[in-house]
């Protein structure tokens, strides 16, 4: 079983729908993160949280939101869908104690029709 | 505004010859540089990292060569295989945050 599990995998969604990803973890890290890749630009952080009660936004957070439910889920949530939100998005999670290795789910494709 | 500059874009190397990728970055609060690698259909996998207090990192057919006066680092992998073919990305982080933030990715071929 993965450690890091992200649901739906692929997802098509109208412009204008509200969409949530989630994300679950049995590696037992108290850090969480929400990452999206765009061929050419890498990873851009979107949101991280560092506990249940501690939620940050990373350097594109617009159009997004999150919800940390309890240590080992991170949800991530589109308000209202835009094309441009079309890409692959990740779920990371790090241990604060045992250095910063990060460790990733399998994404979610999303695609913004 | 990219804080890690990453490069070449995609690279093509022989069976058994050395890959070498570029990263550069601006900013000097950054401590801790790994590089992930990704299999298509999978999330990045942490390959190696390093900390700016040495100057190179090896393990196994992977390492990390450090410039921190030039704010530089590359990735060298020896005796390239085709099992390497994916992509790479550099990444950078500061302070005890676990934020990273990534190079724009290099898909690397290796033929057989």
């Amino acid at each position: 079983d993965a450690d890091v599990t992200q649901t739906p995998r692929n997802r098509i969604t109208k412009t204008g729908k509200r969409i949530m990803l989630e994300c679950s973890q049995t590696k037992g890290h108290d850090r969480m993160y929400w990452y999206r890749q765009d061929p050419g630009l890498g990873l851009r952080l979107i949101y991280y949280s560092f506990d249940v009660k501690d939620i940050n936004k990373g350097e594109i957070s617009d159009g997004y939101s999150v919800s940390r439910q309890a240590q080992a889920k991170f949800s991530l949530s589109l308000e209202s869908a835009i094309p441009n939100q079309t890409a692959l998005y990740f779920c990371a999670t790090s241990d604060s104690g045992q250095g910063f290795g990060a460790f990733f789910g399998q994404g979610t494709r999303l695609t913004v029709v | 505004q990219q804080q890690v500059k990453q490069s070449p874009q995609s690279l093509i190397v022989q069976k058994g010859g050395i890959s070498i990728i570029n990263c550069a970055y601006e900013n000097t609060a950054f401590d801790y540089f790994p590089w992930y690698q990704q299999f298509p259909g999978k999330g990045p996998a942490l390959l190696i990292a390093i900390r700016p207090d040495v100057s190179e990192k090896k393990e196994g057919r992977f390492t990390i060569s450090f410039n921190k006066s030039a704010k530089q680092f590359s990735l060298h992998i020896m005796d390239s295989q085709p099992g390497d073919s994916a992509t790479y990305f550099c990444a950078a982080s500061a302070g005890n945050t676990g934020k990273l933030i990534f190079g724009q990715g290099t898909t690397l071929q290796v033929k057989p």
